[in-house]
């Protein structure tokens, strides 16, 4: 079990827009930034977003990052089949003297 | 362009060790943190140790505190992971990931490394 927990599942239609949480505690999320990565089929981890809501060059604006408290979420967008993946959080979390990265959200564009 | 390149991996016994590396190559690698993230089979990343740019400071998952060892040539622009006293629960696909200045999450990633621990 991650200490950041994701939703194992998530889906939208083409087009549509949907949201992806990251819930953790004040050891982490509360106290450091958030990154986002992307993972499709048989390849490596992206960066989409760092430092909470930044994106790194080459990463479209339907990507975005949000953090409330404890919180953090990944937004998408205008979706797209390709957009089809799973999506990590993840953070430093100072009690620990560790990264975390939560337990991955499977999106799955309909 | 940045490149990340992971060698090293295969099948090992349990008990047994081995020694992956990673090859930097398109930035300055001695002035970047470093992470090794694994995955396992099916399964979602997990982060193994991280060391900064001048091996002053390491830390570990507690999954393999006391086996592991995470240390870097900044001559050779080179990242390695040794890793003692293997478990089957070690068999994953091994990443290198350089962190980037700001929050040192993981902007660039080499293509892995298959390490399976199984007799």
């Amino acid at each position: 079990q991650s200490v950041l927990t994701q939703p194992p599942s998530v889906s939208a239609a083409p087009g549509q827009k949907v949201t992806i949480s990251c819930s953790g505690s004040t050891s982490n999320i509360g106290n450091n930034f958030v990154s986002w990565y992307q993972q499709l089929p048989g390849t490596a981890p992206k960066l989409l977003i760092y430092e909470d809501n930044k994106r790194p060059s080459g990463i479209p604006d339907r990507f975005s990052g949000s953090k409330s408290g404890t919180s953090a979420t990944l937004g998408i967008t205008g979706l797209q089949t390709g957009d089809g993946a799973y999506y990590y959080c993840g953070t430093w979390d100072i009690s620990l003297s560790a990264w975390l990265f939560g337990g991955g959200t499977k999106l799955t564009v309909l | 362009q940045v490149q990340l390149v992971e060698s090293g991996g295969g099948v090992v016994q349990p008990g047994r060790s081995l020694r992956l590396s990673c090859v930097a190559s398109g930035f300055t690698f001695s002035t970047h943190v470093m992470h090794w993230v694994r995955q396992a089979p099916g399964k979602g990343l997990e982060w193994v140790a991280l060391i900064w740019h001048d091996e002053t400071n390491k830390y570990y998952a507690d999954s393999v505190k006391g086996r592991f060892t995470i240390s870097r040539d900044n001559s050779k622009n080179t990242l390695f992971l040794q890793m003692d006293s293997l478990r089957a629960e070690d068999t994953a696909v091994y990443y290198c990931a350089r962190a980037n200045y700001y929050d040192t999450s993981a902007d660039y990633w080499g293509q892995g490394t298959l390490v399976t621990v199984s007799s």
